[in-house]
């Protein structure tokens, strides 16, 4: 069976350091992911999708990146963190095609101070 | 970009009583899904609809899907205190990527004992 691990669950960083987020995920080849931050436990905002390795789209810009090094490896970046990151930021992954589910990992709560 | 309204936005209720949750656009859906979401944890998939009219049980949820695929509900018989959660209804643009989910902001359920 298909599993999506996410760490850290919890990340406290000063303003102005650097952020690296990890997602993986088991069992099942070529999935498409995606990152996404809840804010105030409401409705997701898509950050970025890749639909395949190297293959980054970025929906909303700001000082965050991603990067997809190898298949089932997606990463979220920052060389200097802002307040406004502070925020719960989710890992998903689909087997693609209309209508595909997402399958989400357990979240990272991220506190900028 | 399509917007996707759901309501109502809070909704608290006492167990065993019945309650349903909305979910529309003005665009037309391919296809929708409905998540739960429970604190500090990512959304969990609950189903997925595709034909316009369709109807979907789980257990006590009953899923609609709307005739002209711009809706959806979700009603909820003898709500007990483990259906809280935060309740999201992302869907699929008709026409549109077959990547990206649209979001609403979700109705936050409460039910009490």
């Amino acid at each position: 069976s298909q599993t999506i691990h996410q760490w850290p669950a919890t990340l406290v960083q000063p303003v102005g350091s650097p952020l690296s987020l990890e997602c993986t995920v088991e069992g099942t080849s070529n999935p498409n992911l995606y990152w996404y931050r809840q804010a105030a436990g409401r409705g997701l905002q898509l950050l970025f999708y890749s639909v395949g390795i190297g293959q980054i789209s970025s929906e909303v810009p700001q000082n965050l990146s991603a990067s997809r090094p190898q298949d089932r490896q997606f990463i979220l970046s920052s060389k200097k963190l802002l307040l406004s990151d502070s925020g719960f930021y989710l890992c998903a992954w689909s087997a693609g095609g209309p209508g595909s589910p997402l399958h989400f990992g357990n979240g990272t709560r991220l506190t900028v101070t | 970009t399509q917007l996707l309204e759901q309501s109502p936005q809070f909704l608290s209720i006492q167990e065993g009583e019945n309650l349903t949750v909305y979910c529309n656009s003005s665009s037309v859906f391919s296809s929708l899904q409905w998540y739960r979401q429970e604190p500090g944890e990512g959304p969990v998939l609950l189903v997925t609809v595709v034909t316009g009219g369709e109807v979907k049980k789980l257990k006590r949820l009953t899923f609609q899907f709307g005739d002209a695929r711009k809706d959806s509900s979700l009603h909820i018989t003898a709500a007990q205190t483990g259906d809280t959660g935060l309740y999201l209804c992302p869907a699929y643009n008709s026409g549109g990527s077959n990547y990206k989910l649209t979001f609403g902001k979700g109705t936050l359920l409460t039910v009490n004992p």
